[in-house]
């Protein structure tokens, strides 16, 4: 069975650090990779996604994530935390799962950046 | 991309009664999906809506519970039938296009039940 991984509960940053929000997966075939933001009362938006090809993807609002197979990780990161950035982040893989493909979502870690 | 909503937003029931909740897309859309997300947890997907058929659901969900209707490629409805305390959740209608190559779910807002 797939599963996402997302290890930390919550991520705090100060404003203007790097920050970094861990994914790893479990997948049956190539992976497809996904990260979605939720602000409050809001439904998930799509920041990025890996399908194939280069192993850093870039997405929306200055967001990034690599891929690493090996690893199977996927984190995302910024290179400077925004305080607009405090929202709750989830990582999501489709593969096949009981012969169709499925999305799995990871248990969301929410980000906290810090004036 | 693909505009997603919801109604109502929110409600609170009663124990026993149903409320259906429906998903508007502003485009047409190959998937639609319906999940639900309880404070703390994941998305937890119920089905996938099929158009002109009935949904696929997931293991632990059940057609005469959460019954499910697509009578075109741009909207859909979520049944929570006999309502219980532990039905209360955000649901969330999602869509994605395959035959447009994008893989991404967009999201409605959710519809907020609260079952008393």
């Amino acid at each position: 069975a797939q599963s996402v991984a997302q290890p930390e509960d919550q991520v705090n940053v100060a404003e203007g650090n790097p920050l970094t929000v861990k994914c790893t997966y479990s997948v049956s075939g190539n992976p497809y990779l996904f990260w979605y933001v939720q602000y409050p009362n809001r439904g998930l938006q799509f920041l990025l996604k890996y399908i194939t090809g280069d192993n850093l993807v870039k997405g929306s609002y200055g967001f990034e994530a690599e891929f690493n197979k090996s690893q199977t990780s996927f984190h995302l990161k910024k290179p400077s935390a925004l305080v607009s950035d405090s929202a709750l982040y989830f990582c999501a893989v489709r593969g096949l799962s009981g012969g169709y493909q499925k999305v799995t979502f990871g248990i969301g870690t929410k980000l906290q950046v810090i004036p | 991309s693909a505009v997603i909503s919801q109604k109502p937003s929110r409600d609170i029931c009663q124990r026993g009664t149903s409320l259906t909740i429906q998903c508007q897309v502003d485009s047409q859309v190959t998937m639609m999906f319906w999940y639900r997300q309880q404070p703390g947890q994941s998305l937890t997907l119920i089905a996938t809506a099929n158009q002109g058929s009935e949904a696929t659901y997931e293991s632990g969900f059940v057609i005469d519970k959460f019954p499910i209707s697509r009578p075109n490629l741009t909207f859909s409805t979520l049944t929570v039938s006999n309502m219980s305390p532990e039905d209360s959740s955000i649901y969330l209608c999602s869509a994605s296009n395959r035959l447009a190559g994008n893989n991404e779910q967009f999201f409605g807002p959710g519809t907020r039940l609260t079952v008393l």
